[in-house]
């Protein structure tokens, strides 16, 4: 079955700096790639996905990269502020699945 | 978010009891799962169903069993509750747009 590592477990970042999150699968079959933010105490929710017919996608100050030859995509976020402190889940799905592999989780931690 | 809800969202039981968890949709979708998030182990996928009466198991199903009778509900049953299926539950439902909607979490305590 798929397999997904996500690194850093924790990333520590000052207010304004980029903060860069990756994750590899194992599947060369996954097709579709979300991230997830989930805040302390609340549930996870759907920041930004890519699909392997794109290699990168923007929205506004995150953005993620897919390398479908290396089997890795990375999160990315510009310009952090402290409410973007939050565990970060990437997750892949094969073609025809609908079921998700989740990666472990980053927490991020953005101090002022 | 009206879409999905659990219940409880906090339970507190002891060792060998039955517990049920509540997941309840108002969008009508196709698939449903349960995971249990522990430190450490991100999200890890307990069963999930794909129909009514149709379920299947994930990757940490053992001492759990799923029900699904009508496409709005989904239970969950842990039939004899032990301290390492103390974690925080949570249900998610598959949108249309392959987005996994979770619902808001249950936290269960097994002393």
């Amino acid at each position: 079955g798929e397999n997904v590592e996500q690194h850093p477990s924790t990333l520590s970042v000052q207010e304004g700096d980029s903060a860069v999150i990756k994750c590899t699968y194992s599947d060369s079959a996954s097709n579709y790639f979300p991230w997830y933010k989930q805040e302390l105490g609340k549930r996870p929710q759907l920041i930004i996905d890519i699909r392997s017919n794109v290699g990168e996608k923007k929205d506004q100050r995150i953005a993620v990269t897919l390398n479908k030859t290396a089997k890795h995509f990375s999160l990315h976020i510009t310009e952090t502020q402290p409410e973007d402190s939050a565990v970060y889940f990437c997750a892949a799905r094969g073609g025809g699945s609908y079921i998700p592999t989740f990666g472990r989780g980053t927490s991020l931690i953005v101090h002022p | 978010d009206a879409g999905i809800t659990q219940s409880p969202r906090h339970k507190v039981t002891e060792t060998g009891t039955p517990v049920t968890l509540r997941c309840h949709q108002t969008e009508n979708h196709r698939y449903m799962y349960w995971y249990r998030q522990d430190p450490g182990h991100g999200l890890r996928l307990i069963h999930y169903s794909y129909g009514v009466k149709d379920t299947d198991k994930g990757e940490v199903s053992d001492g759990y069993s799923v029900s699904r009778s009508k496409t709005e509900d989904f239970l969950l049953t842990l039939e004899s509750a032990t301290s390492s299926q103390t974690s925080v539950y949570f249900c998610a439902i598959n949108r249309a747009d392959n987005e996994q909607f979770f619902g808001p979490g249950t936290r269960l305590t097994v002393l």
